[in-house]
């Protein structure tokens, strides 16, 4: 099956500062999803991308979908940023609904 | 509009016992999973169903079953509980591939 990396596994910021995540994955995808899990456990959607880049506040996402990566950028971070991101990818194809999970990279934002 | 609901949101259960794990959205998604996560680990693709009355297994199907009834809910039956079940259950739905998930706010289920 598809292969989905996550760098790195564990990060630590100063508040203000500013991360890259990165996502790279084995094979062509239909959909590449980016997913917060809070410390509470609730996952959230941030950002559906499977090619370009999107904006949202503080957050932005790039897909270079022919050289198999993504990327997270949090800017100015904050302590509510803390928590475990997710990249989800799933396979092209009709039907296919599969969404395959990196182990995530842990993120702790301390003031 | 109260997305998806997932209950119990804990649950001990003793080995050999069996359990439904109740999912229900009110967002008129076709597309429904069930998840599990274990320390560490992302998340991992139990059953899934993409309309009333269609279901499919995922990547860790054994020892759990599925059936969709209607629209609005997706319930996951543990068949015969063992302690290599014990993990956080996530409940998902979607429009479809190209769109967002919407999570429920999970399940953590111990089993003895």
């Amino acid at each position: 099956g598809i292969q989905v990396e996550q760098s790195p596994p564990d990060l630590i910021l100063q508040e203000g500062a500013n991360s890259t995540l990165r996502c790279n994955f084995s094979d062509s995808v239909n959909n590449l999803q980016w997913f917060h899990q809070n410390p509470w456990g609730q996952l959230i959607n941030l950002f559906y991308i499977p090619s370009g880049t999107k904006q949202n506040g503080r957050l932005s996402a790039t897909t270079v979908a022919t050289e198999r990566y993504s990327l997270l950028y949090i800017s100015s971070s904050q302590t509510t940023d803390s928590g475990v991101y997710f990249c989800a990818v799933d396979l092209p194809g009709a039907g296919s609904y599969q969404l395959t999970f990196g182990k995530g990279t842990k993120l702790s934002v301390i003031p | 509009n109260a997305g998806v609901t997932q209950t119990p949101k804990f649950q001990v259960l003793k080995t050999g016992q069996s359990m439904t794990l109740q999912c229900a959205q009110d967002m008129n998604h076709e597309y429904m999973s069930w998840y599990r996560q274990d320390p560490g680990m992302g998340l991992r693709l139990i059953h899934y169903s993409v309309g009333a009355g269609i279901t499919d297994q995922g990547e860790v199907p054994n020892g759990y079953n599925v059936s969709r009834s209607t629209t609005e809910d997706f319930p996951l039956r543990l068949l015969s509980a063992a302690p290599s079940q014990t993990s956080v259950y996530f409940c998902a739905s979607s429009f479809g591939t190209a769109y967002g998930y919407t999570f429920g706010s999970g399940t953590r289920l111990t089993v003895v």
